[in-house]
């Protein structure tokens, strides 16, 4: 499975919106009605964090301007109100089947 | 404070083998996959392997199966990633991470350099 993601970099403004969006070369829609995608955020310097897991559940402490969409082979990853500290890279990864992969990234700077 | 602590990196040169560790503190590995991604110089991130569990399913990245091969001691929360046949863009910062077997990786280590240079 092939995971795109763009736009490659966005530029945000503090207190807009922002949206990625990530695309599977096929549907990450398990029979159990989930879709098989986190969300994770590399910012500068350090390892990587989950943002959201099975497509749309946002992860332990992740504050709820941070939102996931989208099902088959197209999702969103949204943020409501952009903050200076969410500038980093974010990644969507597949979880459907082994091996696993991860999207090329899209860089968020203000 | 829970800890994620990959070890075992450095400078090695093409064809020849290193193991890394990874280890947990402050939280255990005992019944999650533990994960190994890696992330080259300025590039994203690569999933390259992930034990189950059970510690019977290991499954493989394209880039690394038959030369890398994962395994886990459970008595001493630690995981290990055996890197055979190294090549020059196996060059990376190796990160292993926690989580279930599908995903959900919730606990990162810092990640360890290896590098591959003749």
């Amino acid at each position: 499975i092939v995971m795109t993601q763009s736009p490659l970099s966005l530029a945000v403004t503090p207190g807009e919106p922002a949206s990625i969006s990530c695309r599977s070369s096929q549907s990450l829609l398990y029979s159990n009605g989930y879709n098989y995608l986190d969300w994770y955020l590399q910012k500068p310097g350090q390892s990587p964090q989950l943002l959201i897991y099975l497509g749309s559940h946002r992860a332990s402490g992740v504050p709820d301007r941070f939102s996931g969409s989208g099902s088959g082979t197209d999702f969103t990853l949204s943020i409501s109100r952009v903050e200076a500290e969410d500038v980093g890279v974010y990644y969507c990864m597949h979880t459907l089947e082994s091996p696993l992969a991860f999207g090329g990234g899209t860089k968020v700077e203000i | 404070q829970f800890q994620v602590v990959e070890s075992g990196g450095g400078m090695v040169q093409p064809g020849t083998s290193l193991r890394l560790s990874c280890v947990a503190s402050g939280i255990t590995f005992n019944s999650y996959g533990v994960h190994w991604v890696r992330q080259a110089p300025g590039k994203g991130l690569e999933w390259l392997a992930v034990i189950w569990d059970n510690g019977n399913d290991k499954y493989y990245g394209d880039s690394v199966k038959g030369r890398f091969t994962v395994s886990r001691d459970d008595s001493k929360d630690t995981v290990f990633l055996q890197m055979n046949s190294l090549r020059i863009d196996d060059t990376a910062v190796y990160f292993c991470a926690r989580g279930f077997n599908y995903g959900y990786l919730t606990h990162w280590g810092q990640g360890t350099r290896v590098a591959v240079s003749s």
